[in-house]
């Protein structure tokens, strides 16, 4: 069946360096996907999203990079502050607006 | 302006029993979800509404849970009985339209003794 999924569990970064984290998704049909970020307690925040005629998208500290040769999505975050630690979801949308979540990755970020 | 609304926070019940979740969309956005987000886990939709309508409901087990928004604003959904494994976070959300951003409510806690 469809699935994303992330490369890793728990990404560990010093603060004021940059972040990266991973996704990998398997349908080359979706056309939209999307990051979230999830705080211990609260929903899922939007953060970006991209859909599949772009590469990159920037936002504030945030950029997404769409590769869809080989199926992959990466969230990075400049300068990571201890307020950016959280669980990150990437979803990608399926062509009848249904997201589907991948694991998700635990930013940790050290002070 | 307000986002998701949901209540409760935060329902502990016995096995067997029923419970209620309640969810008020951001003003404006016709297309509602439920999720089910288990521990550690990404969210999984349940049911997608457009306006009152439910267009998918194929992940709702239907033979306990149900769901309404009967006037296209506010959803209810409901479990009955509750089972020791329903014990998860019950998040909403809602966007413009279908496809475009969903915009997620804080949840509500499900704890099944």
């Amino acid at each position: 069946g469809e699935s994303v999924g992330l490369h890793l569990p728990t990404l560990s970064v010093q603060e004021g360096d940059n972040s990266i984290i991973n996704c990998a998704y398997s349908n080359s049909a979706s056309d939209y996907f999307i990051w979230y970020k999830q705080e211990s307690g609260k929903g899922p925040q939007f953060i970006i999203d991209i859909r599949s005629n772009m590469d990159k998208r920037q936002g504030q500290r945030v950029t997404v990079l769409l590769n869809k040769t080989v199926k992959h999505l990466s969230l990075q975050i400049a300068a990571t502050q201890p307020g950016d630690s959280a669980v990150y979801f990437c979803a990608e949308a399926s062509n009848t607006g249904k997201l589907i979540f991948g694991q998700g990755t635990t930013l940790q970020v050290k002070p | 302006e307000a986002g998701v609304v949901q209540s409760p926070r935060y329902k502990i019940i016995e096995k067997k029993q029923p419970v209620a979740f309640w969810c008020n969309p951001i003003s404006g956005h016709n297309t509602l979800y439920w999720y089910l987000q288990n521990l550690g886990q990404g969210p999984e939709l349940l049911i997608r509404y457009e306006n009152e309508e439910a267009v998918d409901d194929s992940q709702l087990p239907k033979d306990r849970f149900s769901a309404e928004r009967l006037k296209g604003v506010d959803s209810t959904l409901k479990i009955q009985p509750a089972e020791l494994g329903d014990s998860a976070v019950y998040l909403c959300a809602s966007s413009a339209g279908t496809r475009l951003t969903q915009y997620f409510g804080p949840g509500t806690r499900l704890t099944v003794l």
